[in-house]
């Protein structure tokens, strides 16, 4: 059964903690994408990889750090310095050079308490 | 920055009435796509046209694209309640391949 998968599903932080997202694909696909989601305003990308080892910031990557040990896993470790983490974070991955179709994960549904 | 606009925000219809929703962009595109979302989930890819393409279809789904223009058209025929969702375009540009996403189509359909 291929895909991705996202855990947990549901998420709540403390303010002050960092807390890590999981993102596992078995898609063997080359790219691995981290969206947050708001209401109202789509999605915006927080970081992306190529290839193992390497990964690039998106447009609102501060506050947020990640890895790329592995093919198939890309976490998002959301830290204290992001000021309103409360959101919908989504993982994407998709294959390098054919079409730029992306495959979502279910997404992880992160609260501030 | 946001490359796709939707329009409208918000769209309810009765089921077997069509829906369409439209995407306008600022800049030339490689490619454009259409992604639905149900509520709380993630989202999953529909249908990709080419910048060379003006009409493609899948099932109940026709997408027009009017580079001349920079939009595109989703069109739902025949709707049922299942297709209450979101749907978002998403255009890729230049030598990037990461689509950049608009803030979606909320569509509801009434039984």
């Amino acid at each position: 059964d291929g895909g991705i998968t996202q855990s947990p599903k549901y998420l709540f932080r403390k303010e002050g903690q960092n807390v890590t997202l999981s993102c596992e694909q078995n898609l063997n696909h080359d790219a691995m994408y981290w969206y947050r989601q708001d209401p109202g305003q789509g999605l915006r990308l927080i970081y992306y990889s190529q290839i193992v080892n390497d990964f690039q910031k998106g447009d609102i990557a501060e506050g947020y750090s990640v890895s790329r040990e592995k093919k198939e896993s890309f976490p998002l470790t959301v830290t204290s310095a992001q000021k309103n983490p409360t959101a919908f974070y989504l993982c994407a991955s998709s294959i390098v050079g054919a079409t730029d179709t992306q495959y979502f994960g279910p997404g992880t549904r992160l609260t501030v308490l | 920055s946001q490359q796709g606009e939707e329009d409208p925000q918000a769209l309810s219809i009765q089921e077997g009435e069509n829906a369409t929703m439209n995407c306008s962009y600022k800049t030339s595109i490689n490619n454009l796509q259409w992604y639905r979302q149900n509520s709380g989930r993630g989202l999953v890819h529909l249908i990709l046209i080419r910048s060379n393409e003006r009409e493609k279809h899948s099932g109940r789904l026709r997408v027009t694209l009017d580079t001349s223009k920079k939009s595109s058209s989703l069109l739902i025929t025949a709707s049922r309640a299942a297709d209450t969702a979101s749907y978002f375009c998403a255009t890729s540009s230049g030598g990037s391949y990461i689509p950049t996403f608009g803030r979606g189509t909320s569509l509801i359909v009434h039984p």
